[in-house]
């Protein structure tokens, strides 16, 4: 079992769509969880952290269930320019600062 | 201010040759890490360093792999006698303690 899953898609949504990814991960000690965005042959980059009270910025929602150990990324009110790939990053709570990052989830924004 | 820089951008090079990546690290970071990025796949993991400990080498697929960190500041990754798997787009990424990794524009590397 990998130690972040996520479902590869694509997911295809119209624009001004709701659409929402979930992660799992195995490690039950992890204790940071974050999104980061890859777009199509560049770096990633941090979209937002996780916390367990569940957090918001703008059209984006995180959640985080430590008793399923899944978590999850709403977007609302999608945008051509959210297409991208999203994925999913726990800490390995073994190893300090290491992140594990997961296999992503690829959106696909339509006019 | 200043991000992650690596260098070159692209490298092809034929097969059974060595190649060595560079990574500029953001000014004061502790922590740096590559990681190997194939086509439409995720990031694989392959070496961590922190301040002055030993890295973690854990993830370098063999020994034909391998990585200095100088100063606690640039790296190098070092692969001997190429293998065209061994194409792949290489990730640098450094940070503080926040977990929050800042990532280079990567080398994409060719293997004829």
């Amino acid at each position: 079992r990998k130690e972040v899953e996520q479902d590869p898609g694509p997911f295809n949504v119209p624009e001004g769509a709701t659409v929402a990814f979930n992660c799992t991960y195995s490690n039950s000690a992890s204790q940071s969880f974050f999104w980061y965005r890859q777009d199509c042959r560049k770096e990633p980059k941090l979209l937002m952290s996780v916390y367990s009270s569940g957090n918001e910025d703008g059209r984006f929602t995180a959640q985080l269930n430590r008793a399923s150990q899944y978590i999850s990324l709403l977007i609302r009110d999608s945008k051509l320019s959210d297409s991208a790939t999203y994925l999913c990053v726990v800490n390995n709570a073994n190893a300090g600062n290491m992140l594990t990052f997961g296999g992503g989830t690829r959106l696909m924004v339509k006019p | 201010g200043a991000g992650v820089s690596q260098s070159p951008s692209n490298k092809v090079t034929e097969k059974g040759k060595d190649v060595e990546l560079r990574c500029d690290p953001i000014s004061g970071h502790t922590a740096l890490y590559w990681y190997r990025q194939s086509l439409g796949q995720g990031l694989e993991f392959l070496i961590y360093f922190q301040g002055n400990s030993a890295p973690d080498k854990s993830g370098l697929p063999s020994d034909r792999f391998s990585a200095e960190r100088t100063g606690g500041s640039v790296s190098t990754l070092t692969i001997q006698r190429t293998q065209q798997e061994d194409s792949a787009v290489y990730l640098c990424a450094s940070s503080l303690t926040s977990y929050e990794q800042y990532f280079g524009p990567g080398t994409r590397l060719t293997v004829t």
